[in-house]
């Protein structure tokens, strides 16, 4: 299998900090990790796509300077909420594919994100 | 209009029951179709994933893919209490970017 580990699952912050969410795939090589957002008994929402060694590609209506997304490796992307507000609380997901198949996506477990 | 819109729900069967979940898509583009079960608080897990029209099956999942009609469908044989989850249908055209279905929340009773 595939397996795509993301870190931390929750966190609680003050609001004004940052908060950096982690997205590794253990066991396979990911050129493309997306992150998406997903508010309660809603659908995932996409906010943006991670190229491994260029700028991500951000939806519309998602601010790049208050996402920000590195995707260093090809094992690693990570997620930066910026100068977090309560109304960034919300449950960020991150997914990968492999390079063969890359429709078929596999998904971290999910991060609480809590801004007071 | 959504590109893709999903049988909203929720659905609540008793123990055994076959369940059917559904979708349909107006982008003739699309290609891949994949259905994801997430639980509660959980990142979605891939159930089956079928390129182009058919059927496939696995253990007691069955995906149908009617290109023509531009419907999918998700069906669950012998349903399990830990069936109980939100199905995600997804769709991509190419690229690995997926479209996502709103979901829909299973109840499956003992």
């Amino acid at each position: 299998g595939a397996v795509v580990s993301q870190h931390p699952s929750r966190v609680i912050c003050k609001s004004g900090t940052s908060v950096k969410i982690e997205c590794r795939s253990l066991d396979f090589q990911a050129t493309t990790m997306f992150w998406y957002r997903q508010f309660p008994k809603q659908s995932l929402m996409l906010m943006a796509t991670s190229n491994e060694g260029s700028k991500a590609t951000y939806e519309q209506g998602v601010e790049k300077d208050k996402f920000l997304i590195n995707h260093a490796s090809l094992t690693l992307s990570t997620l930066t909420v910026t100068s977090a507000h309560p109304e960034d609380s919300s449950f960020y997901i991150c997914s990968a594919s492999r390079q063969e198949v890359r429709e078929k996506l596999f998904f971290g477990s999910g991060t609480q994100l809590s801004v007071l | 209009q959504k590109e893709v819109e999903q049988d909203p729900g929720p659905l609540s069967v008793p123990e055994g029951a076959i369940v059917s979940l559904n979708c349909t898509y107006s982008n003739s583009a699309f290609q891949y179709f994949m259905w994801y079960r997430q639980y509660s608080r959980k990142g979605p897990e891939l159930l089956m994933y079928t390129y182009s029209s058919g059927n496939k099956e696995d253990g007691r999942f069955t995906a149908q893919v009617d290109k023509s009609s531009k419907y999918i469908s998700l069906f669950i044989r012998d349903s399990q209490p830990s069936d109980s989850a939100t199905y995600l249908c997804a769709m991509s055209a190419n690229a690995g970017k997926s479209t996502f279905g709103d979901g829909t929340t299973l109840t499956v009773k003992p």
